[in-house]
C-alpha cells in the first residue's frame, strides 16, 4: 500500500532556529497536505498543496509540493515556543495517505 | 464559524458497554472519516463515507459501526467487540479541491475514550 516517510520522527531546537522536514513516497501524489497537532487536540491543516512544484507560505511557515509529486516539504523560520507540536504530512491520489509525524520541541 | 464538532472531549467506558462518539460539521463536506490514534501508530481509518447512506470499512473497523443518515453527521459507535478501545478519535471531513485526488481533509477537536 501507499505510505508516506516523514522525517525526522522528532526535532529538539532552541527558539529562533528555521527548521526543515520531509515527506516521501514512492507513490505519486496529486495533494500534499501539513498539519499541526498539539498535545490533545485536534490536527489543524496550516498549508494545502495541489500542483507539482508549488511553493505556499502561510506567516513563518513554507511548504513546497515536489516536482516529482513524491515529495514534500515544510520549513518554519525563527521558531518560536508555542511551535511546539506534532506536524504531519498527509497527500491524496485516489486515497489519503498520512505520514506518522514529526515531534518538534522547541527550547526556550 | 464552519467547522467540525465532536462531543464529549473525553468518554469513559465500562466492560461490556456499547459508546457512541459524536461528530457533526457544517461545512457540507460529502465525505467524512473516522481514525484511531494511538502514540507512536500514527493515524489509522476506521470507517468512511463518501455520502448519505453510505459508508465504507477502513484498515480497522473491527468492533466498531456508524452510521450516515445525514450529511452532517458521522456517529461512531465503539463496541463490547472491540477489546481494545483506549485511544484518542479523530473525526474528519473533507472536500474535493478540483482535479482527479485533490482531496483537503479537516479534523475535529477529537474525543478521548478510557475504559474503567
Amino acid at each position: 500500500g501507499q505510505q508516506l516517510n516523514q522525517s525526522p520522527q522528532s526535532m529538539f531546537i532552541q527558539e529562533g532556529e528555521d527548521v526543515s522536514m520531509n515527506c516521501t513516497s514512492s507513490s505519486i501524489f496529486n495533494t500534499w497536505l501539513w498539519y499541526k497537532q498539539d498535545p490533545g487536540e485536534g490536527p489543524v491543516l496550516l498549508i494545502a498543496l495541489y500542483k507539482a512544484g508549488e511553493l505556499t507560505s502561510n506567516g513563518r511557515l513554507t511548504a513546497q509540493f515536489g516536482i516529482t509529486r513524491k515529495d514534500s516539504f515544510l520549513n518554519i523560520s525563527a521558531s518560536i515556543p508555542s511551535d511546539v507540536g506534532i506536524y504531519f504530512c498527509g497527500s491524496s491520489n485516489y486515497k489519503l495517505t498520512f505520514g506518522k509525524g514529526t515531534l518538534l520541541t522547541v527550547n526556550p | 464559524d464552519g467547522g467540525i464538532t465532536q462531543s464529549p472531549k473525553y468518554l469513559f467506558r465500562k466492560e461490556g458497554q456499547n459508546v457512541t462518539l459524536s461528530c457533526e460539521q457544517n461545512l457540507n463536506h460529502d465525505a467524512m472519516y473516522w481514525y484511531r490514534q494511538d502514540p507512536g501508530q500514527g493515524l489509522r481509518l476506521i470507517y468512511y463515507s463518501q455520502i448519505v447512506n453510505d459508508f465504507q470499512k477502513g484498515d480497522i473497523a473491527e468492533g466498531y459501526s456508524v452510521s450516515r443518515e445525514k450529511k452532517e453527521s458521522f456517529p461512531l459507535t465503539v463496541t463490547s467487540a472491540q477489546k481494545n478501545p483506549t485511544a484518542f478519535y479523530l473525526c474528519a471531513s473533507s472536500t474535493r479541491t478540483g482535479g482527479y485526488g485533490q482531496e483537503t481533509q479537516y479534523f475535529g477537536p477529537g474525543t478521548r475514550l478510557l475504559v474503567l
